[in-house]
């Protein structure tokens, strides 16, 4: 079975600081993982996934995540953050080949002008 | 496009009815998971359709089941609604995709 941590629950960052946003998974296959942010009152948006190839995946907005096997970690980073950025953001992994999603407990972004 | 319809978006019940909710997944796409998400509990998996089977089922109790048509569109039922089924309910195609439709919330009263 796979498992999810995201270190923190809750993260507060300056505007235009840089952040990172810590996932551990754990599983003993092989996997995909990915990053979705939570907008209050709105459904689960994908920002960005690793299935294979390249360990890093890069967002349309300015997020990267590295997936480190060695480390089972797929941490979320933005190197300057902007008010819009505030929301939840949940960490999930599934087997690959599988459809169910794992995910974590959420880690809520909040970016302070 | 989107890659996932989900109706409605919103709904009002009182606990002992009953709920039937849908999940459109995109033109050719057979896979069909469901996730309920509440503020105690996070997101948990329900269930999972492919080509009208359950091929995968979470830890709910039996009241809720749900099914998946020859269209690939896939209905979630909701029996006999408890208080702590207010939720947001949201479906998602094929993981790989990572696509989920924008959930319907369900308040139970």
């Amino acid at each position: 079975a796979q498992s999810v941590t995201q270190l923190d629950s809750q993260v507060p960052v300056f505007e235009e600081a840089p952040v990172e946003l810590r996932c551990n998974y754990s599983s003993s296959v092989s996997v995909y993982l990915f990053w979705y942010v939570q907008y209050p009152n709105q459904g689960l948006q994908l920002l960005l996934k690793y299935l294979s190839g390249s360990t890093l995946v890069e967002s349309i907005n300015g997020f990267e995540a590295e997936f480190n096997k060695s480390q089972t970690s797929f941490h979320l980073r933005k190197p300057s953050v902007h008010i819009s950025d505030t929301a939840e953001y949940f960490c999930a992994v599934s087997r690959q080949g599988a459809q169910k999603l794992v995910f974590g407990q959420g880690t809520r972004l909040t970016i302070n002008p | 496009k989107a890659g996932v319809t989900q109706t409605p978006r919103y709904l009002i019940k009182t606990r002992g009815q009953q709920v039937t909710l849908s999940c459109s997944p995109i033109s050719g796409h057979r896979s069909v998971s469901w996730y309920q998400q509440t503020p105690g509990q996070g997101l948990q998996f329900l269930f999972e359709y492919f080509s009208e089977t359950q091929r995968n089922k979470g830890n709910f109790p039996g009241r809720f089941s749900g099914r998946q048509f020859s269209n690939s569109r896939s209905e979630m039922n909701v029996s006999t609604l408890e208080l702590g089924d207010s939720a947001l309910y949201l479906c998602a195609r094929a993981s790989s995709s990572g696509d989920f439709g924008a959930g319907t919330r369900l308040s139970v009263l």
